[in-house]
């Protein structure tokens, strides 16, 4: 069964410092990758996503993430954060199954300070 | 503008009483998903369905219904059954087809409260 871990509840970072959420998965299978971003109160927005191709995948906002095959790992980063960013952020995975299913993380806040 | 549309945004109702969650979408998706959000959980399943008139059972079907007789529309019923209904719900929707397009689109979610 496939399943998604995020290795942080909560991360605190001042602005413009660089940030990393991490993310694992497990799954026998190949796989999609998904980050999302969910501000309060809100609907999630997708931030970027891996499907094939290169391991390092941009999208919007300054966010990239690096898929690494070899260690399970999707994590996302940022060089320089604004207090704009805080927000919750969901990494997701979808096999190659003919549904549409994403497994969610738990889901990292990430908490930007002046 | 396509999008996905929930409503009501926040919805009170006392326990006992079934209610009915709204989800529309002119993004001409097949595919149709219903999540619960609780706090320090993530997303998890309900239901969802690939096309008009089919549905399949998520993780925690368990106390909830859905129909889709039309292609826009997916609603959520909450029954008197669901132990613990209060929390956020979130409708999505996708293309189906090639996996590749399967990024979920996400409604503004509708905060349910049962007391």
């Amino acid at each position: 069964a496939q399943s998604v871990t995020q290795l942080d509840s909560q991360v605190p970072v001042f602005e413009e410092a660089p940030v990393e959420l991490r993310c694992n998965y497990s799954s026998s299978v190949s796989v999609y990758l998904f980050w999302y971003v969910q501000y309060p109160n809100q609907g999630l927005q997708l931030l970027l996503k891996y499907l094939s191709g290169s391991t390092l995948v941009k999208g919007i906002n300054g966010f990239e993430a690096e898929f690494n095959k070899s260690q399970t790992s999707f994590h996302l980063r940022k060089p320089s954060v604004h207090i704009s960013d805080t927000a919750e952020y969901f990494c997701a995975v979808k096999g190659s199954s003919n549904t549409g299913k994403l497994i969610f993380g738990q889901g990292t806040t990430l908490q930007v300070k002046p | 503008d396509g999008g996905i549309t929930q409503s009501p945004k926040y919805l009170f109702r006392k326990e006992g009483q079934n209610v009915t969650l709204s989800c529309e979408q002119n993004l001409n998706h097949d595919a149709m998903y219903w999540y619960r959000q609780d706090p320090g959980q993530g997303l998890r399943l309900i239901y969802y369905s690939q096309i008009v008139n089919d549905f399949q059972k998520g993780d925690i079907a368990e106390g909830y219904s859905v129909s889709r007789e039309k292609k826009e529309s997916f609603p959520l019923t909450v029954t008197s059954a669901q132990k613990n209904p209060t929390a956020f719900y979130l409708c999505a929707s996708s293309i189906a087809g090639t996996p590749s397009h399967r990024e979920q689109y996400f409604g503004p979610g509708t905060r349910l409260t049962v007391t």
